[in-house]
């Protein structure tokens, strides 16, 4: 079984350029996550969808920051414009719902440079 | 979700168990203990979780103290490629199904 792939794995960008990532969650998963990742600390969640509605965007930064999950597989997150402090590792994760026990599975993440 | 303390950092050496602790003295009743970790340059990894009894599984094993304000973490036979970042969560099941990462415990495994 395939797992959350994601694209690209690197890119570097200069500020105030836009950027988007894309993943593609493992087939049949309803829930997909964004996470950012600062290097040296854990993830943070950004957003959380269930199918097509995302459920939990209280941390993504609205003024810069977008996501859409258009018919509730693949997902894309856009920055615009990008700024110095955004270079992390923005990784998707995905389960099968966000109830109960079910595991979250991370893709490899995209780490963004913005110079 | 309730807070957890991990230490900084831990070596090990190959082949003996690594004994990765974990305090969460503010955890509440419906809170269960989960495990991470994350090897250099990939996404985190499921590990473990439990409520209360001891769990285990063909990856690792979860001991939680009685009064649950702890646990341990036992790779029982640790191997180079178990060097990585292991994460201790504490999450509310019935709650907001997101997980809150600390900062976790840098686990470098030595020949």
């Amino acid at each position: 079984e395939a797992g959350v792939v994601q694209s690209p794995r690197y890119k570097i960008i200069e500020k105030k350029q836009p950027v988007a990532f894309w993943c593609n969650p493992i087939s049949g998963h309803n829930t997909l996550y964004w996470y950012l990742q600062n290097l040296g600390q854990g993830p943070e969640l950004l957003i959380r969808y269930e199918n097509e509605e995302a459920v939990d965007d209280s941390q993504l930064p609205k003024d810069r920051f977008s996501a859409e999950r258009l018919k509730g597989v693949d997902s894309t997150l856009k920055i615009q414009p990008a700024e110095l402090g955004d270079s992390a590792v923005y990784l998707c994760a995905s389960s099968p719902s966000s109830g109960g026990f079910d595991t979250q599975y991370f893709g490899p993440g995209t780490r963004l440079t913005v110079l | 979700d309730a807070k957890t303390t991990q230490p900084t950092s831990m070596d090990c050496a190959e082949g003996r168990a690594a004994n990765l602790p974990c305090n969460h003295s503010t955890i509440s009743g419906n809170e269960y203990v989960y495990w991470y970790r994350q090897i250099h340059s990939q996404g985190p990894q499921y590990i473990i979780h439990g409520l209360k009894n001891n769990e285990t599984n063909e990856m690792a094993s979860l001991i939680i103290t009685e009064d649950r304000k702890s646990s341990t973490l036992i790779l029982p036979h640790a191997t180079l490629r178990d060097t990585a970042v292991y994460y201790c969560i504490v999450r509310d099941i019935q709650g907001a199904q997101k997980l809150v990462f600390g900062q976790g415990t840098r686990l470098t495994i030595n020949p």
